[in-house]
């Protein structure tokens, strides 16, 4: 089955404390990308990837890091999460960046204390 | 000015009707233009794509594009309970790598 994933999908965590969520697709696709959703704000982009070891800056990066060291994976690393990061996380691929079928990852839910 | 505006909502209409959901953006040079669809607690989903001027059907949806006015729009005919979700305007700019996300329109469709 094509399809993204993502884990972990629920995460609490302290102030601080690194974390990273994995993302991987199965569709190998070139475009990846990562978003936070919150309520009033909507989807953003935090960081893509137009594929392998090329990866840019979005709307919201600070705070954020990412790797593409293979095409299927797309990590997203908190290097030293804060309050103001407990968000929705999505992660999203697609054949390429032009192409605009997103595929979406069901989602990681982090809440920082 | 945000880049992607969207009434958020809830927008109301009864089984059987049109609902019509609208976007507008501010990037003129903007190339191509998606709507999703999220049901509450899950991720979205791309029902419709348009690029150029103009209508485009796909069974129960017709995505309205128009450039001049920086506008798109999604109708939805015969609205369906099943179609209550939030649908979210996604545009690709000018320079082709970044997909910039509207806040959303939750759509509610009433017995």
């Amino acid at each position: 089955e094509a399809q993204v994933t993502q884990n972990p999908r629920y995460l609490i965590t302290v102030t601080g404390k690194k974390l990273t969520v994995t993302c991987s697709q199965n569709m190998n696709h070139e475009y990846m990308s990562w978003y936070r959703q919150d309520p009033g704000l909507g989807l953003r982009q935090i960081y893509y990837s137009m594929n392998v070891e090329v990866t840019d800056k979005g709307d919201v990066p600070e705070g954020y890091k990412v790797s593409r060291k293979e095409k299927r994976n797309f990590p997203l690393i908190l290097e030293s999460p804060s309050p103001n990061q407990t968000s929705l996380y999505f992660c999203a691929s697609s054949l390429a960046a032009g192409t605009g079928t997103q595929y979406f990852g069901p989602g990681t839910r982090l809440l920082v204390l | 000015q945000k880049e992607v505006e969207q009434n958020s909502g809830p927008l109301s209409v009864p089984e059987g009707a049109i609902a019509s959901l609208n976007c507008t953006y501010s990037d003129r040079g903007s190339q191509s233009f998606f709507w999703y669809r999220q049901y509450s607690g899950k991720s979205p989903e791309l029902i419709m794509s348009i690029y150029s001027n103009g209508d485009k059907e796909d069974g129960r949806f017709t995505a309205q594009l128009n450039k001049a006015s920086q506008y798109v729009s999604l109708l939805i005919r015969d609205s369906q309970p099943s179609d209550s979700a939030t649908y979210l305007c996604a545009v690709r700019g000018g320079g082709g790598n970044k997909l910039t996300f509207g806040t959303g329109t939750q759509l509610k469709v009433e017995l």
